[in-house]
């Protein structure tokens, strides 16, 4: 059961680059969910989605985009990387039933230059 | 204006011994209160939960105190273990919110053998 899957892993972006995120579930969670943690700090929603083709800002929503195509699958986008969106990434989803409880993956690392 | 807190950023303690990690949350809204742990190059995993309806629940050698008057919530885990260093997060959602959790920043506990 792999749960919440993120790729890449890592990446080392040189600023102004682009580059996308994925995030796949297999718990058929409706909700998915990005945030970005900096060292010393918690999790900061960027964005989610309560379903299929649906997506909302969070808490830190710019410079990214996202979109949720489809239900297992959510996307983060950098369309101009920045060095401040060097961060490590994580990916969650919940059931929408659900009172909070979020199911992470294991995170992807970006440094931009 | 965060809206949860930790104030102690990390916790030392004694194998055999209590750890009693402290969350402030400042939004009445909150009505479901998480703990999350992090391991190293991992995601958060969750831990114990709590409704604002309850006051306590216990799973385990973990215990989650809430205090709704003073807006205050504390993990207790007993007996302490070497495998509990981790970073742990303390997380507020609302019912009504799409299952957005707002995080803490976090607390490094260190169980020394």
């Amino acid at each position: 059961n792999a749960g919440v899957t993120q790729t890449p892993k890592f990446r080392v972006l040189k600023t102004g680059q682009s580059m996308t995120l994925l995030c796949a579930q297999d718990m058929n969670h409706e909700y998915m969910y990005w945030y970005r943690q900096d060292p010393g700090m918690g999790l900061r929603l960027i964005h989610y989605s309560v379903g299929e083709g649906t997506t909302a800002k969070g808490e830190v929503p710019d410079g990214y985009n996202v979109s949720r195509l489809k239900k297992q699958n959510f996307l983060l986008g950098l369309e101009s990387a920045a060095p401040s969106q060097t961060s490590v990434y994580f990916c969650a989803s919940s059931r929408r039933d659900s009172t909070g409880e979020l199911f992470f993956g294991e995170g992807s690392r970006l440094t931009v230059l | 204006d965060q809206q949860v807190k930790q104030n102690s950023p990390s916790l030392s303690v004694q194998e055999g011994r209590i750890s009693i990690l402290n969350c402030d949350y400042t939004n009445s809204m909150f009505d479901y209160f998480l703990w999350y742990k992090k391991y190293p190059a991992e995601g958060p995993t969750f831990l114990i939960s709590i409704s604002s309806i309850k006051d306590k629940n216990e799973d385990g050698r973990f215990t989650v105190f809430l205090n709704k008057s003073a807006k205050h919530l504390s993990l207790h885990i007993v007996p302490s273990q070497p495998g509990d260093s981790a970073v742990y997060f303390c997380a507020a959602s609302s019912s009504t919110n799409a299952g957005k959790s707002t995080f803490g920043d976090g607390t490094t506990l260190t169980v020394k053998p």
